[in-house]
């Protein structure tokens, strides 16, 4: 299947700064990406849709400001965690659609950031 | 954003029995119905998937039914192994990609 890589898979940060978390599509190219966001043993949580060339759509809920996404090119999108505080210690997933098999979406590995 | 409903949350199965996990949906614009596997610490892993034009797809001890009309979709997992035990999770994709609650499968050695 088609590879997704993220990075960093871990992270470990202090309260206040910001972490970029890269999300890549190796073998094709995706024109739209998501970005999700799971607390332990729940379901993963759409934090905002990635358009390659247009500014991302937020979830409700999701501040645009604090979650900043970047999709520059069809096999990479961006997220950068702003100021991060404890609360935002998550584990957090890309996925990519794959613009030549419709519907078919590929997840990452995952970045797990805490702060401290 | 909008969630599926999926049942059971866990279930438990000894080896060799039979496992079925059921997602209903309520959005008639979904086209694609995929499930995933995560495993600890991992992301979600595509293990099989469903267009909206065929009732059942079947690979090897997986196999998925959909019914349209009732709007649900369900997985069948055969023969289970204790390499099967993960959380898994449907999806569906529409005008959004949103997935199910999520199961807790445990096959029992």
């Amino acid at each position: 299947g088609a590879v997704v890589s993220q990075h960093p898979s871990r992270v470990i940060c202090k309260s206040g700064t910001s972490v970029k978390i890269e999300c890549r599509s190796l073998d094709f190219q995706a024109t739209t990406m998501f970005w999700y966001r799971q607390f332990p043993k729940q379901s993963l949580m759409l934090m905002a849709t990635s358009n390659e060339g247009s500014k991302a759509t937020y979830e409700q809920g999701v501040e645009k400001d604090k979650f900043l996404i970047n999709h520059a090119s069809l096999t990479l999108s961006t997220l950068t965690v702003t100021s991060a505080h404890p609360e935002d210690s998550s584990f957090y997933i890309c996925s990519a659609r794959d613009r030549g098999r419709t519907g078919e979406l590929f997840f990452g590995e995952g970045s797990r950031l805490t702060v401290l | 954003g909008e969630n599926v409903e999926q049942h059971p949350s866990t279930l438990s199965v000894q080896e060799g029995d039979s496992a079925v996990i059921k997602c209903t949906y309520s959005d008639s614009a979904s086209n694609y119905f995929p499930w995933y596997k995560q495993e600890l610490g991992k992301g979600p892993q595509l293990i099989i998937d469903i267009r909206s034009n065929v009732g059942e797809k079947k690979d090897q001890r997986i196999a998925v039914t959909l019914n349209k009309t009732a709007k649900h979709f369900s997985l069948h997992i055969t023969e289970t192994q204790p390499e099967d035990s993960a959380v898994y999770f449907c999806a569906k994709d529409g005008n959004q990609f949103y997935f199910g609650t999520g199961t807790s499968l445990t096959v029992i050695p």
